[in-house]
């Protein structure tokens, strides 16, 4: 089967730099996407990593390896408006096709 | 966010009721979601289409029925809901690029409850 893993919470000052680990296990593995979401909003698409290494997107980068199945979400220059659930999410394939399922989140505080 | 429309934005509906939610999304997209986010539990992708064909279908009980006519519009139609299928239901929508990213894009979600 698929399963995810992720703290449940960091926190951290402005100005810094978080990381957000994610340990997966799934069969026929796809890619390893993260989500920003506020709250009472809708999540918000930021990264997607199909290969090793790290992606890059402006503050935020997004890192993964296959063979250790684990991946993590980086932040810098930390700013108060960053702090929201984090979200990764793990695509595999099956005999039975396509299954995506996504981490409980992290619930990332920044302070002044 | 206007690229993805969702009605109604809230619902309250019965057991016996069969209701439809409704996407649409507005940014020449190919591929189209349905997630279900309840509270105190990990979001859910329900069903994922790529050209108006189904390609993803996460174990979605049958009283969830999804419909995609064309590639702009998505509908989730309801029947014989149960309490626990209170949740948020959320569209989303991208570009589907081979071996690439899929930035997806949400609409602001459905807040349905089941009495």
């Amino acid at each position: 089967g698929q399963s995810l893993e992720q703290p449940s919470e960091v926190t951290a000052v402005e100005g810094a730099i978080v990381q957000i680990n994610c340990t997966y296990q799934t069969s026929g593995f796809y890619g390893l996407s993260w989500y920003q979401q506020h709250d009472g909003g809708a999540p918000t698409f930021l990264s997607y990593n199909a290969l090793d290494g790290l992606e890059e997107t402006g503050r935020f980068s997004s890192f993964l390896s296959r063979s250790d199945s684990y991946g993590y979400l980086l932040l810098q220059e930390l700013q108060m408006k960053d702090s929201a659930s984090y979200f990764c999410a793990v695509r595999g394939q099956n005999t039975g096709g396509f299954k995506t399922i996504f981490g409980a989140g992290t619930r990332l505080f920044v302070k002044a | 966010e206007t690229g993805v429309t969702q009605t109604p934005r809230h619902l309250v509906m019965g057991m016996t009721n069969k209701k439809s939610l409704k996407c649409e999304q507005h940014l020449g997209h190919n591929a189209m979601y349905w997630y279900k986010q309840s509270a105190k539990k990990p979001l859910e992708l329900m069903f994922v289409y790529n050209f108006k064909e189904q390609t993803e279908n996460n174990s979605v009980p049958s009283r969830f029925s999804p419909e995609c006519p064309n590639s702009s519009h998505l509908f989730l139609h309801l029947h014989t809901l149960q309490p626990e299928d209170s949740a948020l239901y959320l569209c989303a929508s991208s570009q589907v690029k081979t071996g690439g990213a899929q930035t997806q894009y949400f609409g602001p979600g459905t807040r349905l409850t089941v009495l």
